[in-house]
């Protein structure tokens, strides 16, 4: 079945670091991908998104490029900041009927200053 | 846009008591999803609403568990009989569908704790 891996965290980094989460996933046909970012005690929000084949995702100073060779969907950040700290999801739409949403089991971020 | 919003935020109970959330869809979204998430977990499908049917169940939702859309606009889950595994956050999305385009709006959850 369609499923989504991600690197365990957590990861912590300075301020002004490059970030990476690798993000990997299973999944037939052409799901589209997502990650969605979770900060303390609230639900989750959406941060970017990419629906087909070497489509890149932007938001925020942050991106992620549709690697279908790779079957990958990993999130970079050029300079992280302390406002970035939470939990970053990957997902994938299963495409079906449903479009139900498949997540990964989060990546927590915590950037020092 | 007002957003997904959910109630109650939190709430705590004994086991065996019943409880139920409330979630209110954005307003011309038709699609409405319930998810489950526990601790260090990423969440879990749990059920599916087009309009007021209820399309898709998963395995995860027992018998103790279910969920309604009356009037195809808000959407409740209901959980009788809790047990102390029913602690979690219950995220409720919604969308509109638009193929590959589509994209889930979450609320900000309810966390239940079961003592």
């Amino acid at each position: 079945g369609n499923s989504v891996t991600q690197m365990e965290g957590p990861v912590t980094l300075s301020e002004e670091a490059f970030l990476t989460i690798n993000c990997t996933y299973t999944a037939t046909g052409y799901p589209s991908l997502f990650w969605y970012v979770q900060y303390p005690g609230e639900g989750l929000q959406l941060l970017l998104k990419a629906t087909k084949a070497d489509d890149k995702g932007s938001n925020k100073g942050f991106e992620a490029t549709y690697r279908k060779e790779t079957t990958s969907f990993h999130l970079e950040k050029g300079s992280v900041q302390v406002s970035d700290s939470a939990v970053y999801f990957c997902a994938l739409s299963d495409g079906g009927a449903t479009n139900k949403l498949i997540f990964g089991t989060g990546t927590l971020l915590a950037v020092q200053p | 846009d007002t957003g997904v919003s959910q109630d109650p935020r939190h709430k705590i109970t004994k086991r065996g008591q019943n409880v139920t959330f409330r979630c209110d869809p954005i307003s011309e979204h038709n699609r409405l999803y319930w998810y489950r998430q526990t601790l260090g977990q990423g969440p879990e499908f749990l059920t599916y609403f087009q309009n007021e049917a209820q399309l898709e169940k998963s395995r995860l939702l027992s018998d103790r568990f279910s969920a309604e859309r009356p009037k195809g606009s808000f959407s409740t889950l209901e959980i009788q009989r809790t047990e102390q595994g029913d602690s979690a956050m219950y995220l409720c999305a919604s969308s509109f569908p638009r193929g590959a385009q589509e994209t889930q709006y979450f609320g900000p959850g309810t966390r239940l704790l079961v003592l």
